[in-house]
């Protein structure tokens, strides 16, 4: 099973800021990765697909980059409502497997 | 508006089995590959099994190989996720999701004496 390494496992950010999250795979998965959102007592929702392609209706503040095992979502300036555990998931191949999660929270 | 709604989740007691169910509606149902994802309690996510658009192709993670059967029906828009001998390692919540896109709002199923 390709592993998926997410860093940091916690996050603390001010309002504004920019940030970060990385995703390593464990073996090349060219560009087959999603990032999700996911608020407390909620379903995932998608931001970005396919490592850089932004899902429609969210908000041009995500982005996300990489392709092989290195992959990257940005916020680029923090909102309140961003609040949530990201999670990063490998669709190259069987089993698809996940990242442990980011949780984020406001400093 | 896309809607996947779960159903079927309850207590069980280890061995026994449960069939979840998820109903489609707002986009075309039989397009789209479809999965059941889970998240233990306090826990990451699991993809747990995966059905091609005809229902010909399916895929399990070894944990639920042999115990999980994946299945669904076009004309009704509906995915249905069939356990048998359940154990206490399967209590999640399940998630019925369009190959990732579009996600329910999930259902409780634990698996306790």
């Amino acid at each position: 099973d390709i592993q998926m390494t997410q860093s940091p496992s916690f996050l603390s950010a001010s309002v504004g800021d920019r940030v970060t999250i990385n995703c390593k795979a464990s073996q090349n998965i060219n560009r087959y990765l999603n990032w999700y959102q996911q608020k407390l007592g909620e379903a995932p929702k998608l931001l970005i697909y396919n490592a850089n392609s932004l899902q429609t209706g969210i908000p041009s503040r995500f982005s996300g980059s990489g392709s092989g095992t290195d992959f990257t979502l940005t916020i680029s300036s923090l909102q309140p409502e961003d609040v949530a555990t990201y999670f990063c998931l490998q669709h190259n191949s069987w089993p698809y497997t996940f990242g442990a999660g980011t949780k984020l929270e406001l400093k | 508006e896309v809607q996947l709604v779960e159903s079927g989740g309850v207590l069980v007691q280890p061995g026994r089995s449960m069939k979840l169910s998820c109903a489609a509606s707002g986009f075309t149902f039989s397009s789209f590959p479809m999965a059941w994802v889970r998240q233990a309690p306090t826990k990451g996510l699991e993809w747990v099994a995966t059905i091609s658009t005809s229902g010909g192709s399916t895929y399990y993670r070894d944990s639920v190989k042999g115990r999980f059967t994946i299945s669904r029906d076009n004309a009704k828009s509906t995915l249905y996720l069939q356990m048998d001998s359940l154990r206490s390692e399967d209590t999640a919540t399940y998630y019925c999701t369009s190959g990732g896109g579009y996600w329910g709002q999930g259902v409780m199923v634990t698996v306790s004496s």
